[in-house]
């Protein structure tokens, strides 16, 4: 069964500049998650689907990020413009349902995209 | 605030010799607590979990990790390091948000070398 994949695998644009991530999560997994790590920071959440819906985006860090995730599949993230602080490797996460009284569900990492700001 | 403190950036070891990777949380309830690893141009991959019971928790590759609550600490070990061991790990103390999201709170990671 394949894994999470994100493409492309780097990115290197410059600053005011668009950039769109992808991610396509494993089939049949109806949670998608967006993580971000700048450099020399911890991984941080940005935001949270099940399936096409926004279940939380607390923590996108300002509107020149959007996220998307037409017909509950892949999953877009899209940078506009971007700023030399939106350089870090993002991650993208997906799990399958909660289930059972732990309230917890594995979430399936990929390798992430690094994107580059100049 | 709940935090993950990995006091070790970087640590080398020669191969065979034993590796302890510490962490420190900060987190009000019982703490869903993880270790993942990532290897050069791979995804996230868990290690081990806790949740409850017996505090010293068996993973994947040899790794296990033990929870001392009075210390607030899960801290990772291996007996024996290999060569592939050399990666970058990472805790994380999970949580559900009030949004009802799972999200993961991870520290900075600490990168492993490992000298043959």
């Amino acid at each position: 069964e394949a894994g999470v994949t994100q493409f492309p695998s780097h990115s290197v644009i410059e600053k005011g500049q668009t950039v769109t991530l992808r991610c396509d999560p494993i089939s049949g997994h109806d949670n998608l998650y967006w993580y971000r790590r700048v450099m020399g920071k911890e991984i941080k959440f940005l935001l949270h689907f099940v399936k096409e819906s926004k279940q939380d985006e607390s923590g996108m860090p300002n509107n020149r990020f959007l996220a998307e995730r037409t017909g509950g599949t892949y999953s877009t993230l899209k940078v506009q413009p971007a700023e030399l602080e939106d350089s870090g490797v993002y991650f993208c996460a997906s799990s399958q349902d909660a289930k059972g009284v732990l309230h917890y569900n594995e979430q399936f990492f990929g390798p992430g995209t690094r994107l580059t700001v100049l | 605030a709940q935090s993950v403190t990995q006091p070790d950036i970087h640590i080398t070891v020669s191969e065979g010799a034993s590796l302890e990777l510490r962490c420190n949380y900060s987190y009000g309830a019982t703490p869903y607590l993880f270790w993942y690893v990532q290897s050069p141009g791979q995804g996230l991959q868990l290690l081990l979990k806790y949740f409850s019971g017996d505090t010293l928790v068996q993973g994947i590759k040899g790794f296990e990790a033990e929870f001392k609550r009075s210390q607030s600490s899960f801290n990772l070990r291996k007996p024996s390091v290999h060569w592939s061991d050399a990666a970058e790990y990472f805790c994380a103390v999970g949580r559900r948000a009030t949004s009802g999201t799972y999200k993961y709170i991870f520290g900075t990671g600490t990168r492993l070398k490992v000298l043959a």
